[in-house]
Formats: C-alpha cells, sequence, structure tokens
C-alpha cells in the first residue's frame, strides 16, 4: 500500500542550528512529493513540491529537499533555522490525480 | 483572490446527530479533497470529488458522505456521529484534475462531538 512515513515525532533545536528532517514514500512509479508547514493555528501552507526534473527543490523561506529514488526519501532541509520556523512539518504524497498521503508529521520546537 | 474557505469554523454536535461541512475551493480549481485531522496526527484523507462525481475514497465508513456542485463547492456529510469523530476537517481544492497541481487548504471546521 502506498504509504509516507517521517522519522522524527518531535524535533528541538536552537535557533541558527540546521536542520533535516526525514521522509521515506512508498510508491510504485511516479510520485509527486511535498511539505507542507503548519503555524500554530493557521492552515497548512505549501513549503516545497517535487514533481520531476533536479531533485533538489528549493522552497520558501530557504527550505530545501532532495528527492533520492535509490533511497524512496524526500528530505527536508534548512540550513539555519529561526524561532519562526516553530511549526508543524508533514511530508506528503501522491500520483497523478490522487489524493494526498500524509505522514504523522514532525513537531519542530526552535529556542531562541 | 480568495483561497479556500471552510465553513463553519467551530462546531459542537451530540453523540448520534448528523453534520454538514461546507467548502469553497481557490478560483479556478476543480478539485476537492476532504482529509480528517486528529489531534497530533498527520491529515488522513477521505474523499475526493472531481467533476460532480467522488473519484477515489479512503479508509472510511459509508457515515462519511459528501458530495461537488457545479460551481466545484463541496460538502462533506458525516451522519451518526461518533465521539470518535471529533476532529479537524480539512477541505483542499487543486486545479487541472489535481494531476500534476499543489494542493491548497482551507482553515478547516474544529469538530467536536459530545
Amino acid at each position: 500500500a502506498q504509504s509516507v512515513s517521517q522519522h522524527n515525532h518531535h524535533v528541538i533545536l536552537s535557533e541558527a542550528a540546521s536542520l533535516e528532517l526525514g521522509c521515506n514514500y512508498s510508491y510504485g512509479g511516479t510520485v509527486n512529493l511535498f511539505w507542507y508547514v503548519q503555524y500554530p493555528g493557521q492552515h497548512l501552507q505549501l513549503l516545497l513540491k517535487y514533481f520531476s526534473g533536479d531533485p533538489l527543490v528549493k522552497g520558501i523561506k530557504g527550505f530545501e529537499a532532495e528527492f533520492i529514488k535509490s533511497k524512496f526519501s524526500f528530505n527536508l532541509r534548512k540550513p539555519s533555522v529561526q524561532w519562526s520556523d516553530t511549526a508543524e512539518y508533514f511530508c506528503a504524497g501522491n500520483q497523478a490525480g490522487t489524493a494526498l498521503i500524509f505522514g504523522k508529521g514532525t513537531t519542530l520546537s526552535v529556542s531562541s | 483572490d480568495a483561497g479556500v474557505t471552510q465553513s463553519p469554523t467551530h462546531l459542537i454536535k451530540t453523540r448520534g446527530q448528523q453534520v454538514t461541512l461546507r467548502c469553497s475551493p481557490k478560483s479556478g480549481h476543480d478539485t476537492v479533497s476532504w482529509y480528517q485531522q486528529a489531534l497530533g496526527q498527520g491529515p488522513q484523507f477521505i474523499f475526493q470529488y472531481y467533476e460532480e462525481e467522488e473519484r477515489q475514497r479512503g479508509n472510511f465508513p459509508d457515515r462519511f458522505s459528501g458530495h461537488q456542485f457545479p460551481n466545484y463547492s463541496s460538502e462533506l456529510n458525516v451522519n451518526a456521529l461518533l465521539l470518535g469523530d471529533s476532529a479537524l476537517y480539512l477541505c483542499a481544492s487543486a486545479g487541472e484534475g489535481g494531476v500534476r497541481t499543489e494542493a491548497f487548504f482551507g482553515q478547516g471546521t474544529r469538530l467536536t462531538v459530545v
């Protein structure tokens, strides 16, 4: 069955630390991959997306993710986090025209 | 440009009652999906509508039903509410049949069943 899994449930970092959140997917064939962020009290917002092409994808607010097909991974990275990055992060995937399947999410807490 | 709008924002219902949640997609979007998000969990897919038909369904009982109107807006109906139905219900819309576009999410409806 298709699935998306996130390795880290809760990550705690200090400001300026580097971030990497793991995401693995289980899909046969072509897959679209996404990272969404949910700030406290706000709706889900798209951070970045991968459909095809360059496996290194850059998104908003300095985030990037790398699609590694051989590892079925799509990890999210940011070189230097800020307090305002405190939020819930969700990895999601789908195939053409089908609904998104989400991971369980990672809570990121950044201390100033 | 209005994004995805959902109504109501909060709702309290009694066990056994029925509820209807509403969603207006982002302008130009034709595909609407509904998700249930329990506290501390990722959104779980309920169903997706395209061209007024249910195109895909997740692992939810028949108590959950929906509809899409000609203007692409959508409703989610839940019958015989259970305490376990308490959650944030999210609506997402996408354009071009959702084939190669990202989904945009609304703020959600917080349903509490007592």
